[in-house]
Parts: C-alpha cells; structure tokens; sequence
C-alpha cells in the first residue's frame, strides 16, 4: 500500500526559530501533497496543497510567509514554519495522492511541534 | 459549500457491543465520502469510502457505512467493538480530488471492558 512518512515525529524549539517538516511518498510518487494543522481535539484544517514543481496554494487565512511549502521532487514535501511562536504549536500533518488515482489520500503519522 | 457533521463528540460502548457513528454531510454533487480513524498521536488511516455503486461499502476492520442520499448520511457501523477500536472517527465529504476534503469534528470512541 501507499505509504507517507514524516519527519521528524516530535519537535520542540525554541521561539522566533525555522523549523522544517519533511513528508515523503515512499512508494509512489505524489504530485500532489496536502498538508494540515489539527489542533486538540478538533478536527483537521487544510493548510495548503502543494504541487511538485510549482508554488503552493494556500488556503484562506493561512499566511504563506510564515509557512513556507516547497514540493521539489515527487516523492518530498517541506513545511518550513519560520520564526516559530508558541500559537504555532500543533499538530502538521502531511497527505499525499498519487499520479494515477486523486480520489485517495495517503496521510504521514504527522509532526508534533510544540514552540517555547 | 461542502460541510459534514458529525453529531456524536463522545461515544462509549461496551467490548463486543455493536456501534454506530453517524455522520451527515452537505454537497453540492454527488459526494465523495469517507471515514478514517485516528489513533492518540497518529496520523489518519482510510477505514472505507464511498463513490458511486452499491451503496453498502464494506472497510477494513470489519467496519462497514451505508450511503444515505435521501438522509444525507453516511453512518459507519460495526457489528462487535473490539478494544482496539477505542480512537477517534472522522468523517470527511470531498470531491474527486480528495485533497480538498472537508472533515467533521470527530466522534471520539472509548470501548469499555
């Protein structure tokens, strides 16, 4: 099956830094990849959706200076969210879909980052 | 505008019990809809999904939902609750490209002995 992997799982930094998500299709390659922010107990809000080789869309009050997608190769996502605060803190979590079939998505474990 | 609702916050069932969560969505088309569990800490995993067809879709896990389009339902059911059931249940309606999926709050499940 398809799989999507992130990395790191747990991250906790200090605020005002850079911290970079990874998200890998291991298996398949992905042209398109989601990533979402899910707060405690609530449910998950799409952030963006990132196309390989091109920029990312962002959603609605989602500022794309502060989280950053890059989408370089078909197999690998980044989110980097710059200069970090606590309100930042959450829990990312990337999707992916294939070339071949759109109507699934492929969800990474997700990355826990918690900003001091 | 696409929107689920998943009336249900918090269920508890008994091991062995049968249950159902209900989820109700509003779409503009003919829906795409699915339902993914999410266990403490874990990304989300497909249980089953629903296009078009026979509108009894069997899942992983023993997991089942029937497509209601009458009542805007797309409730999952399980027939015996296993312990390891106990995770949190999201139902999501989108449209082809599954990336723009739209979730609903989430019932969390909690299965006692």
């Amino acid at each position: 099956g398809a799989v999507v992997s992130q990395h790191p799982s747990r991250v906790i930094c200090k605020s005002g830094t850079s911290v970079k998500i990874e998200c890998r299709s291991l298996d398949f390659q992905a042209t398109t990849m989601f990533w979402y922010r899910q707060f405690p107990k609530q449910s998950l809000m799409l952030m963006a959706t990132s196309n390989e080789g091109s920029k990312a869309t962002y959603e609605q009050g989602v500022e794309k200076d502060k989280f950053l997608i890059n989408h370089a190769s078909l197999t690998l996502s980044t989110l980097t969210v710059t200069s970090a605060h606590p309100e930042d803190s959450s829990f990312y979590i990337c999707s992916a879909h294939g070339q071949r079939s759109t109507d699934t998505q492929y969800f990474g474990p997700g990355t826990r980052l918690t900003v001091l | 505008a696409q929107s689920v609702t998943q009336p249900d916050i918090h269920i508890t069932v008994s091991e062995g019990a049968s249950l159902e969560l209900r989820c109700n969505y509003s779409y503009g088309a003919t829906p795409y809809l699915f339902w993914y569990v999410q266990s403490p800490g874990q990304g989300l995993q497909l249980l089953l999904k629903y296009f078009s067809g026979d509108t009894l879709v069997q899942g992983i896990k023993g997991f089942e939902a029937e497509f209601k389009r009458s009542q805007s339902s797309f409730n999952l059911r399980k027939p015996s609750v296993h312990w390891s059931d106990a995770a949190e249940y999201f139902c999501a309606v989108g449209p082809p490209n599954a990336g723009k999926s739209t979730f609903g709050d989430g019932t969390t499940l909690t299965v006692k002995p």
